[in-house]
């Protein structure tokens, strides 16, 4: 997905932690999102970063290196529900136009 | 936020015809998207759908193939012209709100 990468897919047990890491080209950068996808359902804004550090939004937090070109999503008290694919993305420009990576799909096993 | 309702929910349909699907939002905004997610993949942006002028279109669509038209600053729509098996895919509409961007909860389309 034009240089946005993400793993394919993850698992994790029910409870745990799981970190989804996301690289993007760094070239006109301006936002990285992060949405939630169940099966057959529109994709869910879960977290918008356009500077450094970390953002917590209760269970999940995401964090953004702009020098680094690398963002990572952190699912706390992992929940079944929690199964999905997790969409990396990037604002191109001043824009609002919208560039995702692959998708990583997590599995959550109790 | 902004709630996007999309119609249809979902369509069957023949090759060569054509199918306009309809993206409505219940507050004014000014930028509206259309994506397709085909089976499997990730989302590509087809087009911004511009309110009073031409949309402007993503590398690998062309106007000819996915029209569309966007009256008021609450509604648009698209057309999936001529289709083809490989048109069969998840269309989705999303509308900027703010910093975020905001999806429809999709067409699903199935071109036999």
């Amino acid at each position: 997905g034009q240089n946005i990468d993400q793993p394919t897919e993850m698992t994790a047990t029910e409870g745990a932690i799981v970190q989804i890491n996301c690289t993007y080209q760094t070239s006109g950068f301006n936002g990285l999102f992060w949405y939630q996808q169940h099966a057959g359902e529109a994709p869910t804004f879960l977290s918008y970063n356009v500077l450094d550090g970390l953002e917590e939004k209760g269970r999940f937090s995401s964090f953004l290196s702009r020098s680094k070109g690398y963002s990572y999503l952190l699912l706390k008290e992992l929940q079944m529900k929690d199964s999905a694919s997790y969409l990396c993305a990037r604002r191109a420009g001043g824009y609002n136009k919208l560039i995702f990576g692959a998708g990583t799909r997590l599995a959550v096993h109790p | 936020s902004a709630v996007i309702s999309q119609k249809p929910s979902r369509d069957i349909c023949q090759r060569g015809t054509s199918l306009t699907i309809q993206c409505q939002v219940d507050s004014q905004v000014t930028m509206m998207f259309w994506y397709r997610q085909q089976p499997g993949q990730s989302l590509t942006l087809i087009a911004t759908a511009n309110q009073g002028s031409e949309a402007t279109y993503e590398s690998g669509f062309v106007i000819d193939k996915f029209p569309i038209s966007r009256p008021n600053l609450t509604f648009s729509t698209l057309t999936v012209s001529n289709m083809s098996p490989e048109d069969s895919s998840i269309y989705l509409c999303s509308v900027g709100f703010g910093e975020t961007q905001y999806f429809g909860p999709g067409t699903r389309l199935l071109v036999l």
